[in-house]
């Protein structure tokens, strides 16, 4: 069975801090990855995802992340944040043979100015 | 691309009214996917449509939901009754393919209010 888990359902940041936000994964095979950003009164927007290939993917906005087979995590950071990144954020999965998408119960960021 | 519309934005309705959500996919996707989300429970996923079919709805929490994907741009979801326990964002969300790697385009959802 599939299951995401992002640790910390809140995470706060000073403006121009480091931003990192946790995803694990558990699946018996290497899944497609994928983080989505929600801003207040919207729809999940897909920052980047992982597919195969290089294990570091950049996404929109400045976030970037990175996949460890070895770790099973595939963990979102920013190098400095803004107000702007101020959302909830999901971790989802694809296992590649099926189209279901399993999704984590998201991290609220939080941007102190 | 438009991407994926829903309407209406915002729903209020009484207890024991019939609520309809309508959903546009993005032209040419061939899967479509109905969230649910709340605070408690997060984001659940209540069916998908594979080429207007549906494959999964072992989410729909109870006869009183059913859908619809009459063809491949438009796809209702229905609650009859309504419960103030339906009040929720409601999203609908395409894909392109029925694997591989593409992702889920969500659209801005429905802010259902059952009082």
């Amino acid at each position: 069975a599939q299951s995401v888990t992002q640790l910390g359902s809140h995470v706060s940041v000073s403006e121009g801090a480091l931003v990192l936000l946790r995803c694990n994964y558990s699946s018996s095979v290497p899944p497609y990855l994928f983080w989505y950003v929600q801003y207040p009164n919207q729809g999940l927007q897909l920052l980047l995802k992982y597919t195969t290939g290089a294990t570091l993917v950049k996404g929109i906005n400045g976030f970037e992340a990175e996949f460890k087979k070895s770790e099973t995590s595939f963990h979102l950071t920013k190098p400095s944040a803004h107000m702007s990144d101020a959302a909830e954020y999901f971790c989802a999965v694809k296992p590649p043979a099926r189209n279901q998408f399993y999704f984590g119960t998201g991290t609220s960021l939080t941007v102190i100015p | 691309d438009a991407g994926v519309i829903q309407s209406p934005r915002h729903e209020v309705t009484e207890m024991g009214q019939e609520v309809t959500l309508r959903c546009k996919p993005i032209s040419g996707h061939n899967s479509l996917f109905w969230y649910r989300q709340t605070m408690m429970r997060g984001l659940e996923l209540l069916i998908y449509f594979n080429n207007n079919v549906p494959i999964d709805d072992s989410g729909m929490p109870e006869d009183r939901f059913s859908a619809k994907m009459p063809n491949a741009s438009f796809s209702t979801l229905k609650i009859q009754p309504s419960e103030p326990r339906d009040s929720a964002v409601y999203f609908c969300a395409s894909s392109l393919t029925t694997t591989g790697n593409s992702p889920l385009h969500f659209g801005n959802g429905t802010r259902l209010t059952v009082t």
